[in-house]
């Protein structure tokens, strides 16, 4: 099965400055890579995805990059916030996935420092 | 829109007292429903999924159950709590395959406390 290795488990930065948080997956036929954000006391929430036929994605300050031949994807936060302080979980799927097989990174604790 | 509602969010019960943890999806029909396990400062552990009415897949054989008795609605229950079920409980739901690209959705989970 899928393996997704995510680091590093904790990352500290200053407000303003950008954050990146990396992702490797193992099984070349997953095709999509979401990020969630996990606020503490509360369920993760989606905050951007990506497929595998394409290489970057951008939301406002968060973007998401994939390199589908190194098996690599990672998530950039820019101008980070306080809010921002958050656990940040990737995973990887073969869409149309069944079942069990969409995989979790084990997370990032970013802290935001103001 | 779809949402996704979990109860209780937080409970504190005794060793070796039952568990039902409720969960209920609006919105969609026959989605694919799970239920996770995150222990303090640890990644999502999968316990239970289900892709339709009575069906359930165990992920993890330990001293929880699973049941899914309508399209919406999934439980965990235990018979007889340990210590070690102690932890944060989510459940996530999808779109099943063929009504379109979905991820999993999550609720906003159960605090369960077991002294």
């Amino acid at each position: 099965g899928e393996n997704v290795e995510q680091h590093p488990s904790t990352l500290s930065v200053q407000e303003g400055d950008s954050a990146v948080i990396k992702c490797t997956y193992s099984d070349s036929a997953s095709n999509y890579f979401p990020w969630y954000k996990q606020e503490l006391g509360k369920g993760p929430q989606l905050i951007i995805d990506i497929r595998s036929n394409v290489g970057e994605k951008k939301d406002q300050r968060i973007a998401v990059t994939l390199n589908k031949t190194a098996k690599h994807f990672s998530l950039h936060i820019t101008e980070t916030q306080p809010e921002d302080s958050a656990v940040y979980f990737c995973a990887a799927a073969d869409f149309p996935f069944t079942g069990n097989q969409f995989y979790f990174g084990t997370g990032t604790s970013l802290t935001v420092i103001p | 829109s779809q949402t996704i509602h979990q109860w209780p969010a937080t409970l504190v019960q005794p060793v070796g007292s039952p568990l039902s943890l409720e969960c209920t999806v609006e919105g969609t029909s026959n989605p694919n429903l799970y239920w996770y396990r995150q222990a303090a400062g640890r990644g999502l552990q999968l316990l239970f999924y289900s892709v339709g009415i009575g069906q359930i897949s165990s992920e993890v054989p330990q001293n929880l159950s699973a049941s899914r008795p309508q399209d919406r609605q999934f439980i965990l229950s235990s018979k007889k709590l340990l210590l070690s079920d102690s932890g944060f409980y989510l459940c996530a739901w999808r779109a099943a395959p063929g009504q379109g690209d979905s991820p999993l959705h999550f609720g906003n989970g159960t605090r369960l406390t077991v002294t």
